[in-house]
């Protein structure tokens, strides 16, 4: 089956410690993006990918890095910069940046809690 | 640029009652915009769409919305309310996926 998976769905990390977050898709979409959700801030941008080997930061990129080496694969690690990082992270990705058809599909999210 | 506003963070209704959740964006090009549900715990997932053509878009659920670019608005309804409904709705536009910050809605029995 098609789609997009994150793991883990709980992840534990102690305070100073980097902690990296995982994005596959099968779905051969060249566009996908990490957001991190609040409760009663919605979906926040943290870094976009348009493209394989290309990326951008989004609106609350400080504290976040990601890599796009490969197509399916957009992996998210969280910084010991980073100094809120217990939040619900949710990947998704498009068929493309540009078309009509570019409406998001979602992963079940990962679930931070920093210890 | 483009973003989208939704208007009221918490919407309540009754089981059978209409639902209006409200969205409106702004856009210096002709926008596509999408609304989305979230379960707890979950990812979101599309109910509908608008991209070109007819205005009045239907979705999975029951739903569906209109778009009205007079009001830069798209409002998302559905005639009657199910408990299985009460979740969180996200309103998008194409090209930045930036969402609104979302709407709770409540089904009382």
């Amino acid at each position: 089956d098609g789609g997009i998976t994150q793991s883990p769905k709980y992840l534990f990390r102690k305070e100073g410690q980097n902690v990296t977050l995982s994005c596959e898709q099968n779905l051969n979409h060249d566009a996908m993006y990490w957001y991190r959700q609040d409760p009663g801030q919605g979906l926040r941008l943290i870094y976009y990918s348009q493209i394989v080997n290309d990326f951008q930061k989004g609106d609350i990129a400080e504290g976040y890095s990601v890599s796009r080496e490969k197509k399916e694969s957009f992996p998210l690690t969280v910084t010991s910069a980073q100094k809120n990082p217990t939040a619900f992270y949710l990947c998704a990705s498009s068929i493309d940046w540009t078309g009509a058809n570019t409406e998001a599909f979602f992963g079940q999210g990962t679930r931070l809690t920093v210890v | 640029a483009q973003s989208v506003t939704q208007l009221g963070s918490h919407v309540s209704v009754s089981e059978g009652a209409l639902v209006l959740l409200r969205c409106n964006y702004s856009s210096s090009v002709p926008p596509y915009l999408f609304w989305y549900v979230q379960y707890p715990n979950q990812g979101l997932q599309l109910l509908l769409k608008y991209t070109t053509g007819a205005t009045l878009v239907k979705g999975i659920n029951g739903f569906e919305a209109e778009f009205k670019k007079s009001e830069t608005s798209f409002h998302l309804t559905k005639p009657s309310a199910h408990m299985s409904d009460a979740a969180e709705y996200f309103c998008a536009v194409k090209n930045d996926m930036r969402f609104g910050a979302g709407t709770r809605l409540t089904v009382k029995p």
